[in-house]
């Protein structure tokens, strides 16, 4: 089973529909947990980040943590084109030599029809 | 894409030749980190610096090599290609170890091996 699963699309919407997101990971040490977006043939750049368990909202973007699930979820209200992109979870936690390494999963491609 | 430039941006390279790419960061950030990019597997590290001069590996080392000689600069070393590192080489950087989660990403090099 690999620490992170994402599912990988392709995911159609019609423009302002609301987005779903999702991850699933299996290592309990996570503690940071990232969603970053990748247009096509760029590097990616985050989005937003939480730590621990809870919501965090940024602007059309919410993101929320279920630890006790091990699930994860990015929301995008009233999607628009420009959001179209592949998004990557990524998580981290303390490993056994102190660092904070990223795993990431293997990204959904949203497209948003207009 | 946060200062942070690599060249080259595209190689085409035969097997069995030596490649190095180079990631260059005006940002003065301690953390550097190279991933590779492929499908069905999303982004996975391959070597990180926590400083000049130091190193360490990540989850996919095996036929890369690093250096890091100034703050600034990254240096990836394919000693002898293969077909299998044909990918998208991302170079990465981040501030402090605390705030890894918060991973600044480059424009890729696009490394196609012959």
């Amino acid at each position: 089973q690999k620490e992170v699963e994402q599912d990988p699309g392709p995911l159609s919407v019609p423009e302002g529909a609301i987005v779903s997101l999702n991850c699933t990971y299996s290592n309990s040490a996570f503690q940071y947990f990232m969603w970053y977006r990748q247009y096509s043939r760029k590097g990616p750049e985050l989005l937003m980040y939480t730590y621990s368990s809870g919501n965090k909202e940024d602007g059309r973007f919410t993101a929320q943590v279920d630890k006790s699930s091990k699930y994860i979820s990015l929301f995008i209200r009233d999607s628009q084109p420009s959001d179209s992109a592949t998004y990557l979870c990524a998580m981290s936690g303390e490993s056994g030599a102190g660092s904070y390494q990223l795993t990431f999963g293997k990204g959904t491609k949203l497209s948003v029809i207009p | 894409d946060a200062g942070i430039t690599q060249s080259p941006r595209h190689k085409v390279t035969e097997t069995g030749t030596p490649v190095t790419l180079r990631c260059h960061q005006t940002e003065n950030h301690r953390y550097m980190y190279w991933y590779r990019q492929d499908p069905g597997h999303g982004l996975r590290l391959i070597h990180y610096s926590y400083g000049v001069k130091d190193t360490d590996k990540g989850e996919v080392s095996d036929g890369y090599s690093v250096s890091r000689s100034k703050t600034e600069d990254f240096l990836l070393t394919l000693e002898s290609a293969t077909s299998s590192q044909t990918s998208v080489y991302f170079c990465a950087i981040s501030e402090s170890l605390i705030s890894s989660y918060e991973q600044y990403f480059g424009p890729g090099t696009r490394l196609t091996v012959t």
